[in-house]
Order: C-alpha cells, then structure tokens, then sequence
C-alpha cells in the first residue's frame, strides 16, 4: 500500500472546522483513501474513504484532489470530543490487503 | 448490542504463561482481524481470517496463534508470554477481505506481562 504524509499534530477550537490534510503522492489508481480515529484508550474507529470522488458522511467530508495526490479531511463543526489521532490510509481491496496505520495527526480541539 | 467485542478487557499474567483473547462480531463479516499496539502506539496488523481461513500472516512469533471456530470468531492463544509482549491487542471485522467498506474494531485486551 502507498504511504501517507500527515502533519504530526494540530489544534482547533470548538465549533470551528478542522481540517486534516493528507500527502497520498504515490496513490495507484485502484486505491482508496480511507480515514479512521483513534479517541484515547479506545479501539480505531472508521469515519469515511473514497476513491476519486468527495464523500460525505455524517461524520466527516473528504476531499480528494483530482490528481488524487492528496485529500483533506473536514470536520465540519469540531467538539472536544473528536481529540484524537487522525489516520489517513490508502488501501486496495483484495483478499491480502491489509489496513496499515501510520502515525497519523494528533488533533486536539480547544475551547 | 456490541458490535466486536473482546474478553478480557485487562490481562496481566506472570512471564511464561499461556493466555488467550476471544473476540466475537455479531456483524456478519466475513472477516476477521487481529492488531497489535505498542507502547509507541504503533498499530500493526498481525493476523486476517476470511470465512475460518487465515489470508493475512504477518512475521508474529509462533508462540502467538488465532484460531477461527466459525467465521464471528476469532481467539488469541499466545504462549510462553514475554515482557514484549505487552501491549493493547485490539480485534476487528470487515465485511470483505481487504476491508473496502471500513473495519470495525473492538475496545482492546490490554495485557500486561510482568
């Protein structure tokens, strides 16, 4: 699976936008961008991914550049309790494909 | 109405010893996976089961072994425990192999080995 850049932490207030970028330079054409989260102690959890599209759930959005070289993800009005690490990932679909976490972006939401 | 549940949540054991996590999803996967997260709270991928058979086999010591009795389960057995083998093990499901609809993770074994 390609690799994925993140900046290692950022801040954002209550009630704004945070808005999480992703390096994903090396993408291949049949994989998708997936984001989960980690909130303290807890187990991973999905929020969104998409191919080439931009998705929106009623977590998150994601935007993927139409070169598909990087993609942000948006969340939309951020409370305390979205402090967590953020994981951008690329993955293939496949019998041997595998999820695999890099160290992601620590957000941590202020008041 | 958990959907992937693991027992125990805490684990600690003498150095030695032989202990198992059971995890269990009442999602209807197909898949099954379990995770390691260490101290540096790096996640890595240990073992995949699609359908009771294993497809993802990462370089993890002999001592640890999955095993599948029907595709909602999927247990643990690590023998002969060691220090490094503390960590939080987390389980997880999707519906395909390969996870293209997302995966869904249990709340984690943290086992202490002392």
């Amino acid at each position: 699976d390609a690799k994925t850049t993140q900046p290692t932490s950022m801040d954002c207030a209550e009630g704004r936008a945070a808005n999480l970028p992703c390096n994903h330079s090396t993408i291949s054409g049949n994989e998708y961008v997936y984001w989960y989260r980690q909130i303290h102690s807890q187990g991973p959890q999905y929020i969104i991914h998409g191919l080439k599209n931009n998705e929106t759930n009623e977590m998150a959005s994601l935007i993927i550049t139409e070169d598909r070289k990087s993609s942000t993800l948006i969340l939309p009005h951020a409370t305390l309790r979205d402090t967590a690490v953020y994981y951008c990932i690329v993955l293939s679909t496949g019998t041997a494909s595998k999820l695999t976490f890099g160290t992601g972006t620590r957000l941590q939401v202020t008041l | 109405d958990t959907a992937v549940s693991q027992t125990p949540k805490y684990l600690v054991t003498q150095m030695g010893n032989d202990k198992s996590i059971k995890c269990e999803q009442n999602l209807g996967h197909d898949t099954m996976y379990w995770y390691k997260q260490d101290s540096k709270k790096f996640l890595k991928i240990m073992f995949s089961y699609n359908n009771k058979e294993l497809i993802i086999n990462e370089t993890v010591p002999n001592r640890f072994s999955p095993k599948s009795p029907d595709k909602a389960h999927l247990n643990l057995h690590i023998n002969s425990l060691e220090l490094g083998d503390s960590a939080v093990y987390f389980c997880a499901s999707s519906q395909e192999a390969g996870g293209a609809g997302g995966y869904t993770f249990g709340s984690g074994t943290r086992l202490t080995v002392v």
